[in-house]
Protein backbone atom coordinates (compact mmCIF):
# COMPACT_ATOMS: atom_id res chain seq x y z
CA UNK A 1 0.00 0.00 0.00
CA UNK A 2 1.36 3.27 -0.69
CA UNK A 3 1.54 6.41 1.67
CA UNK A 4 3.03 8.00 4.28
CA UNK A 5 4.74 7.10 7.49
CA UNK A 6 5.64 8.46 10.36
CA UNK A 7 8.14 7.25 13.19
CA UNK A 8 7.81 7.27 16.40
CA UNK A 9 4.34 7.72 17.07
CA UNK A 10 5.05 9.14 20.62
CA UNK A 11 8.75 10.52 21.25
CA UNK A 12 10.11 11.72 24.84
CA UNK A 13 12.82 14.08 24.91
CA UNK A 14 14.76 15.47 28.15
CA UNK A 15 15.64 19.59 27.62
CA UNK A 16 18.76 20.06 25.82
CA UNK A 17 18.67 17.13 23.64
CA UNK A 18 17.94 17.37 19.87
CA UNK A 19 15.60 14.55 18.01
CA UNK A 20 14.80 13.35 14.66
CA UNK A 21 11.31 12.37 13.30
CA UNK A 22 11.06 10.33 10.65
CA UNK A 23 8.89 10.83 7.31
CA UNK A 24 9.08 8.24 4.72
CA UNK A 25 6.63 7.71 1.63
CA UNK A 26 6.78 5.79 -1.30
CA UNK A 27 4.07 7.87 -3.38
CA UNK A 28 6.68 8.85 -5.39
CA UNK A 29 5.74 12.68 -4.65
CA UNK A 30 8.13 15.20 -5.52
CA UNK A 31 6.93 17.42 -2.57
CA UNK A 32 7.53 16.72 1.21
CA UNK A 33 6.34 19.05 4.47
CA UNK A 34 6.84 19.53 7.49
CA UNK A 35 3.79 20.90 10.17
CA UNK A 36 3.75 21.30 13.54
CA UNK A 37 0.32 21.66 15.58
CA UNK A 38 -0.20 22.43 18.91
CA UNK A 39 -3.57 21.75 21.02
CA UNK A 40 -6.48 23.24 19.74
CA UNK A 41 -4.62 24.83 16.97
CA UNK A 42 -3.98 25.10 13.10
CA UNK A 43 -1.04 23.77 11.72
CA UNK A 44 1.86 25.83 11.09
CA UNK A 45 4.57 25.18 8.44
CA UNK A 46 8.09 24.64 9.53
CA UNK A 47 9.86 23.46 5.96
CA UNK A 48 9.39 21.85 3.05
CA UNK A 49 10.91 20.48 0.06
CA UNK A 50 10.04 20.35 -3.46
CA UNK A 51 13.03 18.90 -4.65
CA UNK A 52 16.09 16.38 -3.91
CA UNK A 53 19.14 18.38 -1.96
CA UNK A 54 16.86 21.11 -1.58
CA UNK A 55 14.11 22.83 1.01
CA UNK A 56 13.26 25.93 1.95
CA UNK A 57 11.93 27.56 5.10
CA UNK A 58 8.58 27.54 6.32
CA UNK A 59 6.79 30.04 9.01
CA UNK A 60 8.29 28.84 11.98
CA UNK A 61 11.80 27.64 11.22
CA UNK A 62 13.83 28.81 14.08
CA UNK A 63 15.27 25.64 15.77
CA UNK A 64 14.41 22.98 13.51
CA UNK A 65 16.61 21.14 10.67
CA UNK A 66 15.95 19.14 7.95
CA UNK A 67 17.56 17.01 5.17
CA UNK A 68 16.19 15.41 1.90
CA UNK A 69 18.94 13.45 0.88
CA UNK A 70 16.69 10.95 -0.95
CA UNK A 71 13.35 11.34 -2.97
CA UNK A 72 11.14 9.43 -0.25
CA UNK A 73 12.82 10.46 2.78
CA UNK A 74 12.87 13.74 4.44
CA UNK A 75 13.74 13.94 8.41
CA UNK A 76 13.13 16.55 10.91
CA UNK A 77 15.52 17.33 13.52
CA UNK A 78 14.24 19.19 16.93
CA UNK A 79 17.27 21.05 18.26
CA UNK A 80 17.95 22.17 21.38
CA UNK A 81 17.55 25.83 20.34
CA UNK A 82 13.51 25.51 19.69
CA UNK A 83 12.37 26.50 23.22
CA UNK A 84 9.15 25.18 23.27
CA UNK A 85 9.25 21.69 21.18
CA UNK A 86 6.40 19.40 22.57
CA UNK A 87 4.01 19.70 19.92
CA UNK A 88 2.43 17.37 17.69
CA UNK A 89 4.26 17.01 14.37
CA UNK A 90 3.00 16.14 11.10
CA UNK A 91 4.64 15.12 7.51
CA UNK A 92 3.03 15.54 4.15
CA UNK A 93 3.85 15.02 0.46
CA UNK A 94 2.52 16.32 -3.19
CA UNK A 95 3.15 15.34 -6.37
CA UNK A 96 4.01 18.96 -7.94
CA UNK A 97 3.01 21.50 -5.75
CA UNK A 98 3.44 23.84 -8.77
CA UNK A 99 0.87 22.23 -11.61
CA UNK A 100 -2.11 24.26 -9.76
CA UNK A 101 -4.19 20.93 -10.63
CA UNK A 102 -4.88 17.81 -8.63
CA UNK A 103 -1.47 17.03 -7.90
CA UNK A 104 -0.80 19.96 -5.98
CA UNK A 105 -2.93 17.71 -2.62
CA UNK A 106 -1.33 17.13 -0.36
CA UNK A 107 -1.40 13.83 1.89
CA UNK A 108 -0.23 13.11 5.19
CA UNK A 109 1.14 10.99 7.59
CA UNK A 110 -0.08 9.75 10.70
CA UNK A 111 1.96 12.22 13.20
CA UNK A 112 4.40 11.93 16.16
CA UNK A 113 3.45 13.06 18.89
CA UNK A 114 7.00 14.48 21.02
CA UNK A 115 6.73 15.44 24.56
CA UNK A 116 9.56 17.27 26.16
CA UNK A 117 10.06 16.09 29.92
CA UNK B 1 -2.27 38.27 1.14
CA UNK B 2 -3.79 34.82 1.17
CA UNK B 3 -5.98 33.85 3.92
CA UNK B 4 -8.58 31.49 4.98
CA UNK B 5 -10.63 31.90 7.50
CA UNK B 6 -13.33 29.28 8.75
CA UNK B 7 -15.93 29.91 11.45
CA UNK B 8 -15.01 28.99 14.89
CA UNK B 9 -15.84 25.61 17.24
CA UNK B 10 -16.74 23.64 18.84
CA UNK B 11 -19.58 22.54 16.76
CA UNK B 12 -22.13 20.76 18.71
CA UNK B 13 -25.26 19.35 16.90
CA UNK B 14 -27.21 16.07 17.43
CA UNK B 15 -27.22 12.86 15.55
CA UNK B 16 -28.60 13.24 11.85
CA UNK B 17 -28.89 17.13 12.15
CA UNK B 18 -28.05 19.23 8.69
CA UNK B 19 -24.26 20.52 9.04
CA UNK B 20 -22.80 23.82 7.94
CA UNK B 21 -18.83 24.86 7.88
CA UNK B 22 -18.20 27.98 6.78
CA UNK B 23 -15.33 29.00 5.40
CA UNK B 24 -14.22 31.77 3.04
CA UNK B 25 -10.65 32.65 1.59
CA UNK B 26 -8.75 35.32 0.13
CA UNK B 27 -6.08 34.48 -3.16
CA UNK B 28 -4.52 36.82 -5.79
CA UNK B 29 -4.71 34.21 -8.14
CA UNK B 30 -7.02 30.97 -8.98
CA UNK B 31 -6.78 28.55 -5.99
CA UNK B 32 -7.30 25.17 -5.08
CA UNK B 33 -9.40 24.21 -2.51
CA UNK B 34 -9.88 21.78 0.27
CA UNK B 35 -11.50 20.41 3.23
CA UNK B 36 -9.35 18.46 5.43
CA UNK B 37 -10.74 16.23 8.50
CA UNK B 38 -8.65 14.98 11.60
CA UNK B 39 -9.46 12.49 13.82
CA UNK B 40 -8.45 12.64 17.62
CA UNK B 41 -4.54 11.58 17.70
CA UNK B 42 -4.44 11.17 13.85
CA UNK B 43 -3.38 12.77 11.04
CA UNK B 44 -5.01 15.00 8.44
CA UNK B 45 -7.29 12.95 5.87
CA UNK B 46 -8.22 14.92 2.61
CA UNK B 47 -12.04 14.58 2.82
CA UNK B 48 -12.56 16.93 -0.76
CA UNK B 49 -11.52 19.18 -3.14
CA UNK B 50 -12.55 21.32 -6.27
CA UNK B 51 -10.18 22.67 -8.28
CA UNK B 52 -11.83 25.57 -10.30
CA UNK B 53 -15.30 28.00 -9.55
CA UNK B 54 -18.43 26.43 -9.69
CA UNK B 55 -16.83 22.98 -8.98
CA UNK B 56 -18.82 21.01 -6.13
CA UNK B 57 -16.31 18.23 -4.77
CA UNK B 58 -17.95 15.32 -2.19
CA UNK B 59 -17.24 12.93 -0.62
CA UNK B 60 -18.85 10.46 2.42
CA UNK B 61 -21.98 12.79 2.16
CA UNK B 62 -20.08 15.56 2.65
CA UNK B 63 -19.96 18.42 -0.21
CA UNK B 64 -18.88 21.92 -0.29
CA UNK B 65 -19.20 24.24 -3.55
CA UNK B 66 -16.06 26.63 -4.98
CA UNK B 67 -17.83 30.01 -5.11
CA UNK B 68 -15.40 32.14 -7.02
CA UNK B 69 -18.38 35.17 -6.25
CA UNK B 70 -18.23 34.79 -2.79
CA UNK B 71 -15.01 33.22 -2.38
CA UNK B 72 -16.32 30.47 -0.29
CA UNK B 73 -16.01 27.36 0.37
CA UNK B 74 -18.49 26.01 2.74
CA UNK B 75 -18.86 22.57 4.03
CA UNK B 76 -22.29 20.93 4.71
CA UNK B 77 -23.50 17.38 5.03
CA UNK B 78 -27.25 16.56 5.22
CA UNK B 79 -27.43 14.40 8.31
CA UNK B 80 -24.49 13.86 10.36
CA UNK B 81 -23.55 10.90 12.41
CA UNK B 82 -21.10 10.32 15.68
CA UNK B 83 -18.42 9.29 13.60
CA UNK B 84 -17.99 12.67 12.19
CA UNK B 85 -17.13 14.32 15.18
CA UNK B 86 -13.23 15.63 14.56
CA UNK B 87 -11.78 18.53 13.64
CA UNK B 88 -12.49 19.81 10.21
CA UNK B 89 -9.58 22.11 7.78
CA UNK B 90 -10.49 25.04 4.90
CA UNK B 91 -7.21 25.09 2.80
CA UNK B 92 -6.50 26.67 -0.38
CA UNK B 93 -3.29 25.98 -2.50
CA UNK B 94 -1.72 28.46 -5.42
CA UNK B 95 -0.02 26.94 -7.93
CA UNK B 96 2.14 30.39 -7.30
CA UNK B 97 3.00 29.34 -3.56
CA UNK B 98 3.94 25.83 -3.67
CA UNK B 99 2.66 25.37 -0.52
CA UNK B 100 -0.65 24.88 0.97
CA UNK B 101 -2.33 27.61 3.85
CA UNK B 102 -4.59 26.36 6.34
CA UNK B 103 -7.93 27.64 8.49
CA UNK B 104 -7.30 27.44 12.33
CA UNK B 105 -9.55 24.56 12.09
CA UNK B 106 -13.22 24.15 13.40
CA UNK B 107 -13.72 21.55 15.87
CA UNK B 108 -17.38 19.33 15.56
CA UNK B 109 -18.85 16.84 18.23
CA UNK B 110 -21.99 15.15 17.38
CA UNK B 111 -23.84 13.65 20.39
CA UNK B 112 -26.52 10.78 20.04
Amino acid sequence: DGGITQSPKYLFRKEGQNVTLSCEQNLNHDAMYWYRQDPGQGLRLIYYSQIVNDFQKGDIAEGYSVSREKKESFPLTVTSAQKNPTAFYLCASSMDPTSGGPTDTQYFGPGTRLTVL
Amino acid sequence: GNSVTQMEGPVTLSEEAFLTINCTYTATGYPSLFWYVQYPGEGLQLLLKATKADDKGSNKGFEATYRKETTSFHLEKGSVQVSDSAVYFCALSLSSASKIIFGSGTRLSIRP
